[in-house]
């Protein structure tokens, strides 16, 4: 069964750091797309950072130069380090695969994300 | 940075309905573009991929179409279990940016 388990949230004082990992079963996160998702008590989902089968990252700016995603490939599992902590950092941090395939008749990529975890909550409160 | 517009925000709807709901990007876009549907304390559940293909085990009353600035997500006849916020989402080589969400509730 493919499978992805968030682990690491709690709660963290403004300013502290956090690590979260996200396990995979029956996929492998370096030969995927892994990407993190946040969802803010309430709030829509938030796209928040992506890593490709090449290592090669990319973040929302609203956590770029302070977030870093990293996988461990011998371990099979996707990470989140999150430094700077803010409030409105207060979220449900779900990790997902993406797929990539490519559309012959327009000439492009498209992207997708099949499978998702349940999620870790990050509450950022003092 | 693209941004992209979900209508209505919100939306009230019988069993049996046809439902609509449409996503407008900022500026022209790939149809990267991807539907999914969330149920309250639940992970998203991917819909539909690269605008209008159908993801395996997802019922075909749902369908996905549009291109360049706008994007539809139909349910041809609402069913009680699709009553949820869904989102769509932009997928391209620098953001993976979502919309806003629409919630469709039962009238």
């Amino acid at each position: 069964e493919v499978q992805l388990v968030e682990s690491g949230g709690g709660l963290i004082q403004p300013g502290g750091s956090l690590r979260l990992s996200c396990a995979a079963s029956g996929l492998s996160v370096s030969s995927n797309y892994m990407s993190w998702v946040r969802q803010a008590p309430g709030k829509g989902l938030e796209w928040v950072s992506v890593i490709d089968n090449g290592g090669n990252t990319n973040y929302a700016d609203s956590v770029k130069g302070r977030f870093t995603i990293s996988r461990d490939n011998s371990k099979n599992t996707l990470y989140l380090q999150l430094n700077s902590l803010r409030a409105d950092d207060t979220a449900v941090y779900h990790c997902a695969r993406g797929l990539r395939g490519y559309a012959p008749r327009g000439d492009y990529y498209y992207y997708f994300m099949d499978v998702w975890g349940k999620g870790t909550a990050v509450t950022v409160s003092s | 940075d693209i941004q992209l517009t979900q209508s209505p925000s919100f939306l009230s709807a019988s069993v049996g309905d046809r439902v609509t709901i449409t996503c407008r990007a900022s500026q022209g876009v790939s149809s990267s573009l991807a539907w999914y549907q969330q149920k309250p304390g639940k992970a998203p559940k991917l819909l539909i991929y690269a605008a209008f293909t159908l993801h395996s085990g997802v019922p075909s009353r749902f369908s996905g179409s549009g291109s360049g600035t706008e994007f539809t997500l139909t349910i041809s006849s609402l069913q009680p279990e699709d009553f949820a916020t869904y989102y769509c989402q932009l997928l391209n080589n620098y953001s993976w940016t979502f919309g806003q969400g629409t919630k469709v509730e039962i009238k």
